[in-house]
């Protein structure tokens, strides 16, 4: 059974960088042919896709983030991460790891981490 | 504003049947791009509900059915059930956006 965990700093300065990862359990993160991903949620509000990275290493970010984000992998961690630089109170949200099963436009969230709650402030 | 519009709330009582609409254009669900539902009951992460327009994953029970035509999909839930009061998203592919995108969220209340 996949199990994936983000872990990062709860609280960030305006105009910082936000940095999570997400751990996966229970499989090789470089094996399988899937799409590792970053979702927010606003308090409130509904789901915004940020961006993937596909087992190979490429990426995808949503054009709207597409300037301020970096996601990464790092399998001998069996671990990706999620970078969103110069950050305003607007990126505060509770932020989901999942995995992307699929290919390209036809692709399906079937795993999900628990989410982590980030909160821009001073 | 989303790209999908749902409708932002529903309600039916126990044993009834209920749909949630899932407005696209032809960027998105018009363009042949599949549909996924998923459930998000009070904070948990979503659930994966329905892929591929109208498929189940193992373990969703069969009240639960997906369907599309042209710009638009729905998601039904027959036989209403209290643990079923949830937020429902549907999520697509945007080819003018370059991006995956999902509905504003649908909360059904049992009543």
């Amino acid at each position: 059974q996949v199990q994936l965990q983000e872990s990062g700093p709860g609280l960030v300065k305006p105009s910082q960088t936000l940095s999570l990862t997400c751990t996966v359990s229970g499989g090789s993160i470089s094996s399988g042919s899937y799409y590792w991903s970053w979702i927010r949620q606003p308090a409130g509000k509904g789901l915004e896709w940020i961006g993937r990275i596909y087992t190979s290493g490429s990426t995808n970010y949503n054009p709207s983030l597409k300037s301020r984000v970096t996601i990464s992998v790092d399998t001998s961690k069996n671990h990706f991460s999620l970078k969103l630089s110069s950050v305003t109170a607007a990126d505060t949200a509770v932020y989901y790891c999942a995995r992307g099963l699929g290919w390209s436009g036809y692709l399906r969230f079937d795993y999900w981490g628990q989410g982590t709650l980030v909160t821009v402030s001073s | 504003q989303s790209v999908l519009t749902q409708p932002p709330s529903v309600s039916g009582a126990p044993g009834q049947r209920v749909t949630i609409s899932c407005t696209g254009s032809s960027s998105n669900i018009g363009a042949g791009y599949d549909v996924y539902w998923y459930q998000q009951l009070p904070g948990t992460a979503p659930k994966l509900l329905i892929y591929g327009n109208s498929n189940r994953p193992s373990g969703v029970p069969d009240r639960f059915s997906g369907s599309k035509s042209g710009t638009s999909a729905s998601l039904a839930i027959s036989g209403l059930q209290a643990e079923d009061e949830a937020d429902y998203y549907c999520q697509s592919y945007d080819s003018s956006l370059s991006a995956l995108v999902f509905g504003g969220g649908t909360k059904l209340t049992v009543l």
